[in-house]
C-alpha cells in the first residue's frame, strides 16, 4: 500500500517569514495530493490539492509542488501569519478506483512566531 | 463541512465496555470513512464504505467493527474497549464530483 512520509514534524518561523513543509511517496500510481490544515481541538480542512499532470499550484499565500519522478511535493507558505499556526498534513491517494482512499503523513506543527 | 455529524463528540470508556459512534451525512456521498487520530501519527484509516451495505478494511481495523445500513449513516463499534483505543475518532465523506474528503467535527473517546 501507499506510503507517506512528511518532514519536518515540527517548524518555528518568524511572522512574515516562509516555510515549506515537504512529503514523499512510495505507490507511483498515486495521482492526487491534498493538503489539510488542522486547527488545536477542529477537523482538518482542505488548503489546496495538486493533481499528477500538473506541477505547481498557487493560492494566494500558499503553493504546493509536485515531482513525480522523485515521488515528493511540498507545501510553500509564503509571508506567514500567527493565524498560519496549525498542524498541517499531506496526503496521497488514487482519483478514480474502489476505494479512492487518502493516506496521510504525520503532520509537521507549525508555530508563527510573532 | 458537508453536513457531516459526529456522536457523540465525547466519551469515557471503562476497559471493556462497548460503543458506537455515528457518523451521519445530509448529502447522498457513497464514500464514508473512519479514522483514528493519535499524536505524531496523523490520520490512520480503521474502515470505509463505497455504498449502502459495503465495508472494508483499513490500515488499522483490529478491534472496531462498521456497519452502513442506511446510505446516510456510517457506524463505527467497540466491542470491547481497550486503553490502546483512546484516541481521536474522525468520520469522512469523499465529494466525488469535486474529489474533496471533508471530516466531521470528531469525536474524543478516553478509554480507562
Amino acid at each position: 500500500g501507499e506510503n507517506v512520509e512528511q518532514h519536518p514534524s515540527t517548524l518555528s518561523v518568524q511572522e512574515g517569514d516562509s516555510a515549506v513543509i515537504k512529503c514523499t511517496y512510495s505507490d507511483s500510481a498515486s495521482n492526487y495530493f491534498p493538503w489539510y490544515k488542522q486547527e488545536l481541538g477542529k477537523r482538518p480542512q482542505l488548503i489546496i490539492d495538486i493533481r499528477s499532470n500538473v506541477g505547481k499550484k498557487k493560492d494566494q499565500r500558499i503553493a504546493v509542488t509536485l515531482n513525480k519522478t522523485a515521488k515528493h511535493f511540498s507545501l510553500h507558505i509564503t509571508e506567514t501569519q500567527p493565524e498560519d499556526s496549525a498542524v498541517y498534513f499531506c496526503a496521497a491517494s488514487l482519483l478514480s478506483g474502489s476505494a479512492r482512499q487518502l493516506t496521510f503523513g504525520s503532520g509537521t506543527q507549525l508555530t508563527v512566531l510573532p | 463541512n458537508a453536513g457531516v455529524t459526529q456522536t457523540p463528540k465525547f466519551r469515557v470508556l471503562k476497559t471493556g465496555q462497548s460503543m458506537t459512534l455515528l457518523c451521519a451525512q445530509d448529502m447522498n456521498h457513497e464514500y464514508m470513512y473512519w479514522y483514528r487520530q493519535d499524536p505524531g501519527m496523523g490520520l490512520r484509516l480503521i474502515h470505509y464504505s463505497v455504498g449502502e451495505g459495503t465495508t472494508a478494511k483499513g490500515e488499522v481495523p483490529d478491534g472496531y467493527n462498521v456497519s452502513r445500513l442506511k446510505k446516510q449513516n456510517f457506524l463505527l463499534g467497540l466491542e470491547s474497549a481497550a486503553p490502546s483505543q483512546t484516541s481521536v475518532y474522525f468520520c469522512a465523506i469523499r465529494d466525488l464530483a469535486k474529489n474533496i474528503q471533508y471530516f466531521g467535527a470528531g469525536t474524543r473517546l478516553s478509554v480507562l
